[in-house]
């Protein structure tokens, strides 16, 4: 099982539309959850930070934490076509000694107008 | 303006020769990585470092080696040890040298071989 687990996608939303991201992470006591918006050969830019269970707002964006299910998804509301980019998913999780940022491999979101 | 500036953009490196990126940050941000990213993968960690004059080993630091003399500047070295080098290179930094900390990103160096 992958530490921090992502649909690769595509994923299609029409414009205008709700996107919903997913991500699944392996390690109980993760404590620190991020969400970095790709855009095609660029470098991440961090988008949200979520520490605790519920629900953390952004404007447009929604960060949704669940450790009970190990969980953590990004909503993104009234979806334009500037948001088509691919969306990681980083996990910390403390270890005493080995303890690190865990990516996942992304899912790649396309916003059609 | 505060950030992260990677240079080059795009580099070369010829077989057995030795390439150094370069990472400086205005962000008086005590911690700072080096991560590689591989089509269809995730970010890998190669080198971190949590403050000056001390680094650890990431993930795959095997023909990498870094240095962090100055807090501003963590210079990665591509060695001829590292046989599959061609891949998109990120700095990152964060304020503290916790791993709950944000990272936020340089603009990368792609390096490929000749």
């Amino acid at each position: 099982q992958k530490e921090v687990e992502q649909n690769s996608g595509p994923l299609s939303v029409p414009e205008g539309a709700i996107a919903s991201l997913n991500c699944t992470y392996s390690d109980r006591v993760s404590q620190s959850f991020f969400w970095y918006r790709q855009y095609s050969g660029k470098s991440p830019e961090l988008i949200m930070s979520i520490y605790s269970n519920g629900d953390k707002e952004d404007g447009r964006f929604t960060a949704q934490l669940n450790k009970a299910s190990q969980y953590v998804s990004l909503l993104i509301r009234d979806s334009q076509p500037s948001d088509s980019a691919t969306y990681l998913c980083a996990v910390n999780r403390p270890n005493f000694g080995n303890e690190k940022l865990t990516f996942g491999t992304g899912t790649r979101l396309t916003i059609i107008p | 303006d505060g950030g992260i500036t990677q240079s080059p953009k795009y580099l070369f490196r010829k077989e057995g020769q030795n390439v150094t990126l370069s990472c400086e940050q205005n962000l008086n941000h005590d911690a700072m990585y080096w991560y590689r990213q591989d089509p269809g993968q995730g970010l890998r960690l190669i080198y971190y470092s949590q403050i000056v004059n001390d680094f650890q080993k990431g993930d795959i630091a095997e023909g990498y080696s870094v240095s962090r003399e100055k807090k501003e500047s963590f210079p990665l070295t591509v060695t001829s040890a590292q046989k599959n080098p061609t891949a998109f290179y990120l700095c990152a930094s964060s304020i503290g040298g916790g791993w709950n900390q944000p990272q936020h990103f340089g603009d990368g160096t792609r390096l490929s071989i000749l």
